[in-house]
């Protein structure tokens, strides 16, 4: 398998311009998470989904963040509008569910976002 | 909710020294820990796991240890090598749920 794939790998974009990250789990996986990576404040959960459906949004930072999962296979992360704060690296991570697989999350490789 | 302290944030040694990284977490309903380890431009990757049933494991050079009582737990990387220089994160979750990450410790090998 692939792992997890993230795109695009780096963002560039002005404040104030939306940005759309894209994740695309491990297949057979049905669990999903976002997180985001600062210096500052290291991992942070943003969302995560059991079957599509979101589990826990308690980490987005406000309104401007979205996150959708249409089907297993694809997950988007939306910031609308984007401010130089929100410059960071966003994982995508999929874990198997179900109370007897594994609890291991596997990561994509990231996007680092920079807004200007 | 779950929060996660880590220590150090920095950790610098020698070839073939031994590195501990510690951690400490709030909820006691926790009953899962692994860490993580993230090289230069990659995401997280696990390297060993511990589950609340169990006070100790051990993978080739590296351990983890767990004191459910205290609520903290450690790693242990002995005969430390240069390819052993990364981000190390300890987590905590119950089982099943999303984990909740310590802030990280850079870990350098000089030789």
């Amino acid at each position: 398998d692939a792992g997890v794939i993230q795109s695009p790998r780096h963002e560039v974009t002005e404040m104030g311009q939306e940005v759309t990250l894209r994740c695309k789990p491990i297949s057979g996986h049905n669990s999903l998470f976002w997180y985001r990576q600062t210096m500052m404040r290291g991992l942070e959960l943003l969302i995560y989904f059991n079957n599509n459906v979101p589990i826990d949004d308690s980490g987005m930072p406000e309104d401007r963040f979205s996150a959708k999962m249409p089907n297993a296979s694809f997950s988007t992360l939306k910031i609308q509008p984007s401010e130089p704060r929100d410059s960071a690296v966003y994982f995508c991570a999929s874990r198997v569910g179900g109370s007897r697989a594994k609890n291991i999350q596997y990561f994509g490789a990231g996007t680092r976002l920079s807004v200007l | 909710g779950e929060n996660v302290e880590q220590h150090p944030s920095t950790l610098s040694v020698q070839e073939g020294d031994s590195a501990v990284i510690k951690c400490t977490y709030s909820d006691s309903a926790s009953n899962y820990f692994p860490w993580y380890k993230q090289e230069l431009g990659k995401g997280p990757q696990l390297i060993i796991d511990i589950r609340s049933n169990v006070g100790e494991k051990k993978d080739q050079r590296i351990a983890v240890t767990l004191n459910k009582t205290a609520k903290h737990f450690s790693l242990h990387i002995t005969e430390t090598q240069p390819e052993d220089s990364a981000v190390y994160f300890c987590a905590a979750s119950q089982w099943g749920t999303a984990l909740i990450f310590g802030k990280g410790t850079t870990l350098s090998v000089s030789s």
